[in-house]
């Protein structure tokens, strides 16, 4: 069975630190990937897309990027983090299909703090 | 524009009572996916249902079942005799045909399950 994992679970930074979450799916091949963000009681915005490798779209410009090294990992960094950046970080992965009938299934999430 | 509405933004039900969650889109799109998240305090989504707009019948898991009116253009996510671990946010979520592999999310609506 498919299984994502995501960590770390928890972070505290600096601002203007640099940041690197990351994320990898198991038990499944050629995954779209994506990276969320959810402030505290709100709902998701989407920051980053992938259907393959090196095929990465951003939605939300910001201080923010994302890597695909690998099929089956996806990597959320920052050269330097902004208060704003705080907040709760989560991963997905879906089956590949032109019309995207599959659910996204979610990491357990990270919650990251700037101080 | 594509859209999802949910105009419950936080709900009390007494222990097994059934409960609606109201969720209404929008698209132009013929073709579509409707979801449906949970997200407990720990922060994990989980899965918990889809509708596919050429379904014929509406989609049932267990306790939850989807009352899907396409011509009202709403998606209510039902929770049959609910438990007090059915307290948490739910999300209801919309993957038109030409949505290059996103979902559009709802802002959310927070359950509270009373003993």
């Amino acid at each position: 069975s498919q299984t994502i994992h995501q960590w770390p679970a928890t972070l505290v930074q600096p601002v203007g630190s640099p940041l690197s979450l990351e994320c990898t799916v198991e038990g499944t091949s050629n995954p779209n990937l994506y990276w969320y963000r959810q402030a505290a009681g709100r709902g998701l915005q989407l920051l980053f897309y992938s259907i393959g490798i090196d095929q990465i779209s951003s939605e939300v410009p910001q201080n923010l990027s994302a890597s695909r090294p690998q099929d089956r990992q996806f990597i959320l960094s920052s050269k330097k983090l902004l208060l704003s950046d705080s907040g709760f970080y989560l991963c997905a992965w879906s089956g590949g299909s032109l019309y995207s009938n599959q659910p996204q299934h979610f990491g357990d999430g990270t919650r990251l703090s700037i101080l | 524009a594509q859209k999802i509405t949910q105009t419950q933004p936080g709900m009390f039900v007494q222990e097994k009572e059934a409960v609606t969650l109201d969720c209404t889109y929008d698209t132009s799109d013929p073709s579509y996916g409707l979801f449906w998240y949970k997200q407990p305090s720990s922060g994990e989504m989980i899965f918990l249902i889809y509708q596919g707009s050429y379904d014929q019948q509406n989609a049932t898991e267990g306790r939850y079942s989807l009352n899907f009116q396409k011509a009202r253009k709403s998606a209510n996510l039902v929770i049959s005799a609910s438990q007090l671990g059915d307290s948490a946010m739910y999300f209801c979520a919309m993957s038109p045909m030409d949505s290059n592999y996103q979902l559009i999310w709802g802002a959310g609506t927070k359950l509270i399950i009373k003993p």
